[in-house]
Formats: structure tokens, sequence, C-alpha cells
């Protein structure tokens, strides 16, 4: 079946420190990744997608690219800021009407 | 615009009562959806609407009822509910069954 796997958090990291959140997929057929982020108290936004392989999205400074394969998926931002905070969540689409997700991952920046 | 949004934001509920949750988009997509959203977890899937007509519905206990009386309008009629089914309750929406699903604020729903 289609599954995602993100890395356990919560990540903690300093200002300015460079972000990665692994993610990884296990899908049948072609999916589209997402990558969505949830701040305190409030639903989720989509971040960025990549649709097919190789495809990079980006957002805001954040950048992930589609490797079919590594079947990964990996969130990454040069320099984080407080307000980054949140819990970000991997998600893959196949069609059907239904997203997967991984089960989200933490994120603290302290200054 | 990407906006979809939910009312109430904040709702409490004995287990007697019936109260609805409605969600609202205006970006013209025709697939709409409820998810359940427990603390540090990730949302769970419970119905979808496609053209105004529902076409998955996860199992879900039939206290929840979900209607959608038109392409922008998504209800969701809770009664006699549990304790357990406090969550926050999102409603997202898509311009098709392949995509991007852009969520609402939700709905934190408590019950006494």
């Amino acid at each position: 079946g289609n599954s995602v796997t993100q890395m356990e958090g919560p990540v903690t990291l300093s200002e300015e420190a460079f972000l990665t959140i692994n993610c990884t997929y296990t899908a049948t057929g072609y999916p589209s990744l997402f990558w969505y982020v949830q701040y305190p108290g409030e639903g989720l936004q989509l971040l960025l997608k990549a649709t097919k392989a190789d495809d990079k999205g980006s957002n805001k400074g954040f950048e992930a690219t589609y490797r079919k394969e590594t079947t990964s998926f990996h969130l990454e931002k040069g320099s984080v800021q407080v307000s980054d905070s949140a819990v970000y969540f991997c998600a893959l689409g196949t069609g059907f009407q239904k997203l997967v997700f991984g089960t989200g991952t933490r994120l603290l920046v302290s200054p | 615009d990407t906006e979809v949004t939910q009312t109430p934001k904040h709702l409490v509920m004995g287990m007697t009562n019936k109260k609805s949750l409605k969600c609202e988009q205006h970006m013209g997509h025709r697939a709409m959806y409820w998810y359940k959203q427990k603390a540090k977890k990730p949302p769970e899937l419970m119905f979808v609407y496609s053209y105004e007509k529902l076409s998955i519905n996860e199992s879900v206990p039939s206290r929840f009822s979900p209607e959608c009386p038109n392409s922008s309008l998504l209800n969701l009629h809770l009664h006699a509910l549990q304790p357990e089914d406090s969550a926050l309750y999102l409603c997202a929406s898509s311009q098709a069954v392949v995509g991007e699903q852009y969520f609402g604020p939700g709905t934190r729903l408590t019950v006494t």
C-alpha cells in the first residue's frame, strides 16, 4: 500500500541554522508529493509540491526535490527563523481523492 | 485566493446536543473533504464529496452526518457525540481528484 515515513521530532535548531526534514514514501504508480505546515492552533497550509520525478518544489525559502530513485522528498531550508516553528507533514497523493500523510515532524527554532 | 473558511472556530457540546460545522470555499473546487485531527497526529480522512456527491465515507460512525448543499458549501452535522470525538475538525477542498488540497483553519470541538 501507499505510505509516508518522516523523521521523528522534535527537531530543535537555533535561528539561521540549516534545516533538513527527511521524508520517504512507498507508492504504486506515480504519486504527487506535498509538504504541509501546521502552526499552533491552525489548519494545514500547503507549503510546496512536486508532481513528477526530479521536480523541485519551493516556497518561502523551503525546497524539496522529488527523487524517484530513492523514493524521497526531503524538506530543506538554508536558514530557519523562529517563525518557522511548526509541525511539518509530508504527504503523497495518488488520485482517488486521498492524501496519505506522514506522522508529522515538529520543528522548534530558538533565537 | 486559496481560502477555505470554517465556522465556528471553537465548539463545546454535550453528548445529547445536536450541532453543525460549516465549511465554505469560493475557489471553484469540485471536491471537498472532512478530516479529524487528534493532538500530535496527522489528519484522518472522514468524508469526500466530489461534484456534490458523497464519494468516500471512511467508515465514520453515523453520529457524524455530512451534507453538501452546493459546490461551495460543506456541512458536518453532529449528534450524540462521545468525549473521544473531541478533536480538531478540518475541511479541505481541491480542484480535481488528483492534486493539492487546501485546508481551512479548523473547528476545535470539545464534547463534554
